[in-house]
């Protein structure tokens, strides 16, 4: 698999039920980072969980992190209409100069439909 | 809260023509990136800036590619000879703000991105 590689590729669901989404990586990370991206439009932010947390929670969002398979998961909880987007998970790796400015490489996204 | 900004949103040019794609990142970021993302396809990691100077550089981002930070708060990504493949959405992101957070374990923060389509 690639790096930030997320599965499924697609989910539809009700509302008021859970989504989660997976994510896998290969190589070692300083932190993973979720983002919502709505159609046509720009990347949010969610959620930044470092390589030494193992669950980071926001609002109705969980993220976990399980480093010794290199994979996160993202649980939208009593999901909503308005939760309907593409979300990412990005890497940021381990930069050659071990500098603050790391680029991040994405997964090709997990499209989530919720219907009301 | 503060946000990036990018313009146009969308930019139409013809094949050989000269782009310039506009950010203006946060303010106090020090840390500056651009991405793009290919209709149906992963966003990838073109160029990353810091200290008025390239940090990190992609095999996308080849000799057609130049980034300015021409004042304190623009940040633009220019192609001289734009090609059919160059279309895609293109993100500015920023990041890296002095605090108590590591700034290697900031967010980065996206704009709405400039949808650039080649003809």
């Amino acid at each position: 698999s690639q790096q930030g590689e997320e599965d499924p590729q697609a989910l539809s669901i009700q509302e008021g039920e859970n989504a989660t989404m997976n994510c896998s990586y290969k190589t070692s990370i300083n932190n993973l980072q979720w983002y919502r991206q709505n159609s046509g439009r720009g990347l949010v932010h969610l959620i930044l969980i470092r390589s030494n947390e193992r669950e980071k929670h926001s609002g109705r969002l969980r993220v976990t992190l399980d480093t010794s398979k290199k994979s996160s998961s993202l649980l939208i909880t009593a999901s909503r209409a308005a939760d309907t987007a593409s979300y990412f998970c990005a890497t940021d790796g381990v930069a050659p100069n071990a500098g603050n400015n790391r680029k991040l490489i994405w997964g090709l996204g997990t499209s989530l439909a919720v219907n009301p | 809260e503060p946000e990036v900004t990018q313009t146009p949103s969308h930019q139409v040019t013809q094949m050989g023509q000269e782009v310039i794609l506009r950010c203006v990142p946060i303010s106090n970021h020090l840390y500056f990136y651009w991405y793009r993302q290919i209709l149906g396809q992963k966003v990838e990691f073109l160029v990353s800036f810091y200290n008025n100077e390239i940090s990190e550089k992609s095999e996308i981002f080849d000799d057609q590619f130049s980034v300015e930070r021409p004042d304190g708060s623009n940040f633009t990504l220019k192609i001289r000879s734009t090609k059919l493949e160059d279309s895609a959405m293109y993100f500015c992101a920023s990041s890296g703000s002095p605090g108590r957070v590591r700034m290697s374990n900031q967010p980065q923060h996206f704009g709405d991105g400039t949808r650039l389509s080649i003809l």
